[in-house]
C-alpha cells in the first residue's frame, strides 16, 4: 500500500531564517505531487505541484520554491522566511488516472516568529 | 475556472443522528469530480468519498453518501448515523478532467458531534 511522510512535523524558525521541508512517497511510482499550505482556520492553498522529475508548477509566486530531485520526493524551501509563511503546510499524492483523488500527509506546522 | 462554496461554518449534530453537509460549485465543464475530505484536529486531510459528473448514481462509502444534484451543482455529503469520532472539519472539493487541472477547496464546515 502507498504511504506518505513529512517531517519535521513541527517547526520553529525566526524570519529570515530558510526553510526545507521534505515529502516522501512509497508504493507507487511517477505520482503527481502536490504542496498546499493552510492558514489557522482556513482551507487550503495549493502551492506547487509536479507531475514527474524535475517538472515544477507554481500556483502562487512568492518567496517559496519546491524541487523534485527524484520520482517519490518533493521539497518545499526559502532562502528567507517571512512571518507571513506561518502555516499548517501539507504534501499530496495522486495516482493521475481515474479520479485521481489526492491523498494527504500528515503535515508540516511551521512558527515563523 | 472552479468555485466551491460551503455555506455552513458550523454544524452540531447529535450522536447516532444524520447530518448533511452543504457543497455548491461551479464549473462549465462537462467532466469533473467531486471530492470530500475530512480534517480532524490532528490535521491529516482523509479522503472520503468521490462523485464523477457522468455518474449516474449517488456514491456511498459505509456511513457516508453523497447527494450529487447536477442541475443545481450540489454535492452534499451525508453521513448516517454519527459518531463522535466525526467531529471534524469537513472540505468539499472539485477538479475537471479536460486537460490537467487540480483539486479547488471549499472554505470548510467544522462538524461538532455531541454525546
Amino acid at each position: 500500500s502507498q504511504t506518505i511522510h513529512q517531517w519535521p512535523a513541527t517547526l520553529v524558525q525566526p524570519v529570515g531564517s530558510p526553510l526545507s521541508l521534505e515529502c516522501t512517497v512509497e508504493g507507487t511510482s511517477n505520482p503527481n505531487l502536490y504542496w498546499y499550505r493552510q492558514a489557522a482556520g482556513r482551507g487550503l492553498q495549493l502551492l506547487f505541484y509536479s507531475v514527474g522529475i524535475g517538472q515544477i508548477s507554481s500556483e502562487v509566486p512568492q518567496n517559496l520554491s519546491a524541487s523534485r530531485p527524484q520520482d517519490r520526493q518533493f521539497i518545499l524551501s526559502s532562502k528567507k522566511l517571512l512571518l507571513s509563511d506561518s502555516g499548517f503546510y501539507l504534501c499530496a499524492w495522486s495516482g493521475g488516472q481515474g479520479a485521481d483523488e489526492q491523498y494527504f500527509g500528515p503535515g508540516t506546522r511551521l512558527t515563523v516568529t | 475556472a472552479q468555485k466551491i462554496t460551503q455555506t455552513q461554518p458550523g454544524m452540531f449534530v447529535q450522536e447516532k443522528e444524520a447530518v448533511t453537509l452543504d457543497c455548491t460549485y461551479d464549473t462549465s465543464d462537462p467532466s469533473y469530480g467531486l471530492f470530500w475530505y475530512k480534517q480532524p484536529s490532528s490535521g491529516e486531510m482523509i479522503f472520503l468519498i468521490y462523485q464523477g459528473s457522468y455518474d449516474q448514481q449517488n456514491a456511498t462509502e459505509g456511513r457516508y453518501s453523497l447527494n450529487f444534484q447536477k442541475a443545481r451543482k450540489s454535492a452534499n455529503l451525508v453521513i448516517s448515523a454519527s459518531q463522535l469520532g466525526d467531529s471534524a472539519m469537513y472540505f468539499c472539493a472539485t477538479k475537471t478532467y479536460s486537460g490537467y487541472s487540480t483539486l479547488t477547496f471549499g472554505k470548510g464546515t467544522m462538524l461538532l458531534v455531541s454525546p
